[in-house]
């Protein structure tokens, strides 16, 4: 069974501070996603990694993959009131189906 | 520019009940996934169909839960006898495509209480 640990699961700090999520399994996905999940809305996504060692950035947020498709890290720098969410990782496992594992996610405050 | 459509978005149901969730994906994604996710838990994966086929039903409970795509309108996801334990979060997501690293985009999911 594949699965995906997210840590930590609860961060709260203050506005304009960086933070990093991080997203850890022992297996090998074939693509990762990043979603925001906000109270009494589904999942929205953020962004796909698929290639190890990828980087991508949106906004102030930037996405890692690992270079051996095991893990995975969101950075937010110069957090906002308005980045407060869950965020939560989830893994494509391939084979051509897109049967997502998700992390438990990480709840985040960030105080004015 | 609409996404993927579930109703009700609440729905409630005494012990014994039938529920019925229904989904419509997004335009031309003929792809459909269910998860279901528990009070303080992540999303877990329950049923992937295509149009007419059930391509993978391993997170399915074995008894009272089925779901459908057919060939015209939404899918649905049908609990028989529903008790308290089945109260959740039920999403429903679709892609384009089947393959490898094709982004899948949820709806805002339906919110089931049995009482």
């Amino acid at each position: 069974t594949q699965l995906l640990e997210q840590s930590p699961q609860f961060l709260s700090i203050q506005e304009g501070e960086n933070l990093t999520v991080y997203c850890n399994s022992s297996s090998v996905f074939s693509s990762l996603q990043w979603y925001r999940q906000e109270p009494g809305e589904g999942p929205v996504l953020l962004v796909t990694v698929v290639t190890g060692g990828e980087v991508k950035k949106l906004k102030r947020l930037t996405f890692q993959f690992g270079d051996a498709r095991k893990d995975s890290s969101l950075h937010i720098t110069a957090a906002q009131p308005g980045d407060t969410g869950l965020y939560l990782c989830a893994g494509a496992p391939g084979g051509g189906a897109q049967k997502l594992v998700f992390g438990q996610g990480t709840r985040l405050t960030i105080n004015p | 520019n609409a996404g993927v459509m579930q109703n009700p978005r609440h729905l409630v149901r005494r012990r014994g009940q039938e529920a019925r969730l229904r989904c419509s994906p997004m335009k031309g994604h003929s792809h459909v996934y269910w998860y279901r996710q528990l009070p303080e838990e992540g999303l877990k994966f329950m049923v992937y169909l295509q149009k007419e086929n059930i391509i993978d039903e391993s997170g399915m409970p074995k008894e009272r839960f089925s779901a459908e795509f057919p060939k015209e309108g939404p899918s649905i996801l049908r609990i028989q006898q529903v008790v308290r334990g089945d109260s959740a979060a039920y999403f429903c997501a679709s892609s384009r495509t089947g393959n490898e690293n094709t982004e899948a985009f949820f709806g805002q999911g339906t919110r089931l209480t049995v009482v």
